[in-house]
């Protein structure tokens, strides 16, 4: 079964600080890995996804996330932190059914 | 763009009462999904569709049951709705491909059983 876990449920940084979140899963055939965000009040929107072709992928503002098979990790950064990325970042992997099976969530605070 | 609508984004139901969740997607996506999201939890999916007419269980279906009879519409159904459902559901869709398809989301509801 895969499943998906993100190491740290709060994380704060400062503006203009480097932003880690990070994500291991567990899967017993190639992954489809994806990092969401989901701002106060919205849905969750696609942020990047990886799905073999390249291993460090870059995302939508700035994101990007490096697959690591050997680790199993899929960690999300961001070079430089901006208030306007306080949002809740939700890691999945899915199957080639199509379905994806999220982690907890890490929920990220940006101080001035 | 893609868009997933939503029936309500507040819901206030009785324990007992049966409740209708529904989404709608404009996409011609085959693939229709509902998570639940709860605080530390993350967001897991209860029901899913690959096509009209057709469900699949996800890893919390216990409580709920859902209908596909039109390819855009997919309606959650909690059949007695209880306290521990007080939660916010989220539907989603996407075309059936080979896997790494992207997830379209509606924007929730936040649904209260009391």
């Amino acid at each position: 079964a895969q499943s998906v876990t993100q190491l740290g449920s709060h994380v704060s940084v400062s503006e203009g600080a480097l932003v880690l979140l990070r994500c291991n899963y567990s899967s017993s055939v190639p992954p489809y890995l994806f990092w969401y965000v989901q701002y106060p009040n919205q849905g969750l929107q696609l942020l990047l996804k990886y799905t073999s072709a390249a291993t460090l992928v870059k995302g939508i503002n700035g994101f990007e996330a490096e697959f690591k098979k050997s680790e199993t990790s899929f960690h999300l950064t961001k070079p430089s932190a901006h208030m306007s990325d306080a949002a809740e970042y939700f890691c999945a992997v899915s199957d080639q059914g199509g379905k994806l099976i999220f982690g907890q969530g890490t929920e990220l605070s940006v101080k001035p | 763009d893609v868009k997933v609508t939503q029936s309500s984004r507040y819901l206030v139901k009785r324990t007992g009462e049966k409740v209708f969740l529904e989404c709608v997607q404009d996409m011609d996506h085959e693939n229709m999904f509902w998570y639940r999201q709860d605080p530390g939890l993350g967001l897991r999916l209860i029901y899913f569709s690959y096509d009209v007419k057709m469900k699949e269980k996800g890893d919390i279906p216990e409580g709920y049951s859902v209908s596909r009879e039109k390819k855009e519409r997919f309606s959650l159904i909690l059949e007695s709705a209880s306290t521990n459902q007080t939660s916010m559901y989220l539907c989603a869709s996407s075309f059936h491909g080979g896997g790494g398809e992207k997830l379209f989301f509606g924007s929730g509801t936040q649904l209260s059983v009391l």
